[in-house]
């Protein structure tokens, strides 16, 4: 399995600003993605991080809103850009370890607060 | 796209009792189901999964079972404790072959599951 660290693990934030967050996981892993949960809900893919370029964004999410960033095997950002209340989520990184057949482990989630 | 569906969305048993949660998925392309438990204030934790390939999976008090013809898959914990209580997830998506995996996983919408004491 594979360790994945977040931070921050919350954050409280003003409309209209910009945060990061930053995921590092302990092993070199194939994949990372990035997933909303907002307050009760499932979980939902805002896109895959790939490494040393573009993420691939799904339906709904565009990269001036969430850019991310993956500069190496181990580590992605996620920025959520000019926040609304209505950003107020869990936000979730994920990651499927080498040689892995389809498990995918999660970090503890950044619980992002938007006054 | 995939699709999937979870019920029930809230579950209360008595401790020692059996819980069932079940999940249907609208992609036949789908062949891999995993089942993730997420503590409050956590991030989901994998605690089963089942490939289509075989039709049920156990490990201890979980298991897990699979209709590929009509495309649902369950989750059973026998003798729950008060720390089975959780909000569980189903899981759906495709993996290729060779150990690489081609599509996302798309999830229910969880079932909140309450063990009273």
């Amino acid at each position: 399995s594979a360790v994945i660290s977040q931070k921050p693990s919350r954050d409280i934030c003003q409309r209209g600003t910009s945060l990061t967050i930053q995921c590092q996981v302990d092993s070199q892993v194939t994949m990372m993605f990035w997933y909303r949960q907002q307050p009760g809900q499932s979980l939902t893919l805002i896109a895959t991080a790939n490494q040393g370029s573009e993420a691939t964004y799904e339906s709904g999410f565009v990269i001036d809103k969430f850019p991310i960033s993956r500069p190496n095997l181990t580590f992605s950002t996620l920025t959520v850009s000019n926040m609304s209340p209505e950003d107020s989520s869990i936000y979730l990184c994920s990651a499927r370890a080498q040689g892995a057949t389809g498990e995918l482990f999660f970090g503890e989630g950044s619980r992002l607060t938007v006054l | 796209g995939e699709n999937v569906e979870q019920h029930p969305s809230t579950l209360s048993v008595q401790e020692g009792d059996s819980a069932v949660i079940k999940c249907t998925y609208s992609d036949s392309a789908s062949n891999y189901f995993p089942w993730y438990k997420q503590e409050l204030g956590k991030g989901p934790q994998l605690i089963i999964d089942i490939r289509s390939n075989v039709g049920e999976k156990k490990d201890q008090r979980i298991a897990v079972t699979l209709n590929k013809t009509a495309k649902h898959f369950s989750l059973h914990i026998t003798e729950t404790q008060p720390e089975d209580s959780a909000v569980y997830f189903c899981a759906a998506s495709m993996v290729g072959n060779y150990g690489g995996s081609q599509g996302n996983l798309i999830f229910g919408k969880g079932t909140k599951l309450s063990v009273k004491p």
